[in-house]
């Protein structure tokens, strides 16, 4: 079925540290991951994404890992900030026109 | 930066009214979007269009949903008969291609009913 979701509704991390956020998906047909951010009152904001073909990419401080035998997708990002503090969604892309998001982690750096 | 916008930021109605929620996509885009997000829940896609005409939508967008491309640069989101349930925010989205293409969202209207 249809299905992208979390293991942890919450995540706090000291400023400076790394932080990985994970994502579970269950259609082993999908072939296109993305990371949105949602910062309090807008809109997902891209950050990376992946598409099946691939087990890791980078961008500046985030990397993205998918895992297809397990079906894991994971989020890293590097030398968290404060402005790194949002509600993370994974979303999945099965080959139709619409994305299919995960439920959010809220990660809070702390000073 | 190129970027989807949307409005109002924030519409307030009366049950049973009709709201019209209005996008410009990005300008290059071929592919727009609704999703909504029920307060505190997740992203939910409602509906996809293309070359005037619904690609794709889900079971929300049932009879009391239409999209639009009324010109060049909008899309609007049309709900006929708001019910309680409808209020959340409503995201557009466009994206160049589709299938696997990034899509890019506006910041968003938050529509409150009553």
């Amino acid at each position: 079925g249809e299905s992208v979701g979390l293991h942890l509704p919450t995540l706090s991390v000291q400023e400076g540290d790394n932080s990985i956020i994970n994502c579970a998906y269950s259609n082993s047909a999908s072939d296109y991951f993305i990371w949105y951010k949602q910062e309090s009152g807008k809109g997902p904001q891209f950050i990376i994404d992946i598409r099946s073909n691939m087990d890791k990419r980078q961008g500046q401080r985030v990397t993205v890992l998918l895992n297809k035998t397990v079906k894991h997708l994971s989020l890293q990002i590097a030398a968290t900030q404060p402005g790194d503090s949002a509600v993370y969604f994974c979303a999945e892309n099965m080959g139709a026109q619409k994305l299919v998001f995960g439920q959010g982690t809220r990660l809070t750096i702390n000073p | 930066e190129p970027e989807v916008t949307q409005t109002p930021s924030h519409q307030v109605t009366q049950m049973g009214q009709e709201v019209i929620l209005r996008c410009v996509p990005i300008s290059n885009h071929l592919y727009f979007y609704w999703y909504r997000q029920i307060l505190g829940q997740k992203v939910e896609f409602l509906v996809s269009f293309y070359n005037n005409e619904i690609s794709e939508k889900s079971e929300i967008f049932d009879d009391q949903f239409s999209v639009e491309r009324p010109d060049g640069s909008n899309f609007t989101l049309k709900i006929r008969s708001t019910k309680l349930e409808d209020s959340a925010m409503y995201f557009c989205a466009s994206s160049v291609l589709t299938v696997a293409d990034t899509q890019y969202f506006g910041p968003g209207t938050r529509l409150t009913v009553l």
